[in-house]
């Protein structure tokens, strides 16, 4: 069975600062890892995911996450946030790329960047 | 360029009352269709998907019921809703933009059982 979590249920950061919210994993085999992004009142948005290519994948809006096999973990990271980062963010793991009734959803924690 | 819709973007309705939330997809044929729910300060359950017209998947029992009248269309419904149906309910579809094959989401009803 594969399980999600995410450390934090709520992030506040101050803009420019480092964004870095937690994600860590449970999985029997390999795992595909996602991270969505969900603005107020819309649906989610793909920002990345790992697929065994590359352990370092980047995505869109200037996010990049780590697979780390050994932790057990795909952190999600910025540099540098924006007031426009402020979002729901969900961590996701599946056995399959695309087989997406198998995707399990973490709880999702909820990015606030202050000015 | 494929699209999702879904409709009513917010819905307030009395207990006991039914329930009727579509969902469509353009610029795609024979699409993966998803019906979620999102509660309050929780991630997404995946109630139904589809893989094709009149083939339901339920992953969890439950008050509601989905359909697949047509190859774009999905329908979530209910006969009696109950408080706990309320959340945000996402349709998504899983298919190709550009080379990554992906899930994509609609922008959710939100559901308020009074």
């Amino acid at each position: 069975a594969q399980s999600v979590t995410q450390l934090g249920s709520h992030v506040s950061v101050s803009e420019g600062a480092l964004v870095l919210l937690r994600c860590n994993y449970s999985s029997s085999v390999p795992p595909y890892l996602f991270w969505y992004v969900q603005y107020p009142n819309q649906g989610l948005q793909l920002l990345l995911k790992y697929t065994s290519a590359a352990t370092l994948v980047k995505g869109i809006n200037g996010f990049e996450a780590e697979f780390k096999k050994s932790e057990t973990s795909f952190h999600l990271t910025k540099p540098s946030a924006h007031m426009s980062d402020a979002a729901e963010y969900f961590c996701a793991v599946s056995v399959d790329e695309t087989s997406y009734d198998k995707v399990i959803f973490g709880p999702g924690t909820s990015l606030s960047v202050i000015p | 360029s494929q699209t999702i819709h879904q409709w009513p973007a917010t819905l307030v309705q009395p207990v006991g009352s039914p329930l009727s939330l579509e969902c469509t997809v353009e610029g795609t044929s024979n699409p993966n269709l998803y019906w979620y729910r999102q509660a309050a300060g929780r991630g997404l359950q995946l109630l139904f998907y589809s893989v094709g017209i009149g083939q339901i998947s339920s992953e969890v029992p439950q008050n509601l019921s989905a359909s697949r009248p047509q190859d774009r269309q999905f329908i979530l419904s209910s006969k009696k809703l109950l408080l706990s149906d309320s959340g945000f309910y996402l349709c998504a579809w899983r298919g190709l933009r550009g080379p990554q094959e992906t899930q994509y989401f609609g922008p959710g009803t939100r559901l308020l059982v009074l």
